[in-house]
């Protein structure tokens, strides 16, 4: 069975502070990672990776993949309170579209 | 504008009640997905589609039925044989099934 296991469960910061959350994964046959921000409902794309060892970044998130360890880790830099958010990872198979999530990561911004 | 929508926001169930929840979507996608999430857990699969008039059950299938007539539609029936209904509901949509899955704005089900 498709495992994806994300971590600290909850992570509570001051604004400015830089933060590193993990998602580590076990499936068949990998394809891609991706990287979503839920504040309220609906989940937002953040990233997806799929080759190792290359970030991908936009403003102040970055995020790299390492496919022979099987994990991933999304980098915040001068946290700030908008930040405030679950952060998912989900991993998708080779053999077809579904995601298998993680169960997140509770990250608090205080300011 | 594009966008993927689903209704309604609030939704209260009977015992013994089935209750279908809306998904529709403006982005000419192919694939839709449904999920559940319960407090302090990530997404789980409930059913998926690929193409219209095709479906697939996800990880937790079982009291849930859905239908993919056309393109821009996926409702999902909650069916009475679910006995524990109370989630948050969250339709999700791809162009393909390799690319990015864009999410709705959730459904809240609870039981009366």
């Amino acid at each position: 069975e498709d495992k994806v296991v994300q971590s600290p469960l909850s992570l509570v910061v001051h604004e400015g502070d830089t933060v590193t959350l993990n998602c580590s994964y076990e499936v068949t046959n990998f394809r891609s990672l991706l990287w979503y921000k839920q504040e309220k409902k609906a989940p937002t794309f953040l990233f997806m990776l799929t080759s190792s060892g290359i970030e991908k970044k936009s403003g102040r998130l970055s995020s790299i993949l390492d496919k022979k360890e099987l994990f991933s880790i999304l980098n915040i830099t001068a946290t700030q309170t908008g930040d405030s958010a679950i952060y998912l990872c989900a991993v998708r198979e080779t053999s077809g579209s579904r995601l298998t999530f993680g169960e997140g990561t509770q990250l608090t911004v205080n300011p | 504008d594009g966008g993927i929508t689903q209704s309604p926001k609030y939704l209260f169930r009977k015992e013994g009640q089935n209750v279908t929840l809306s998904c529709e979507q403006n982005l000419n996608h192919d694939a839709m997905y449904w999920y559940r999430q319960d407090p302090g857990q990530g997404l789980r699969l409930i059913y998926y589609s690929q193409i219209v008039n095709d479906f697939q059950k996800g990880d937790i299938a079982e009291g849930y039925s859905v239908s993919r007539e056309k393109k821009e539609s996926f409702p999902l029936t909650v069916t009475s044989a679910q006995k524990n209904p109370t989630a948050f509901y969250l339709c999700a949509c791809s162009i393909d099934g390799d690319l990015a899955q864009y999410f709705g704005a959730g459904t809240r089900l609870s039981v009366l």
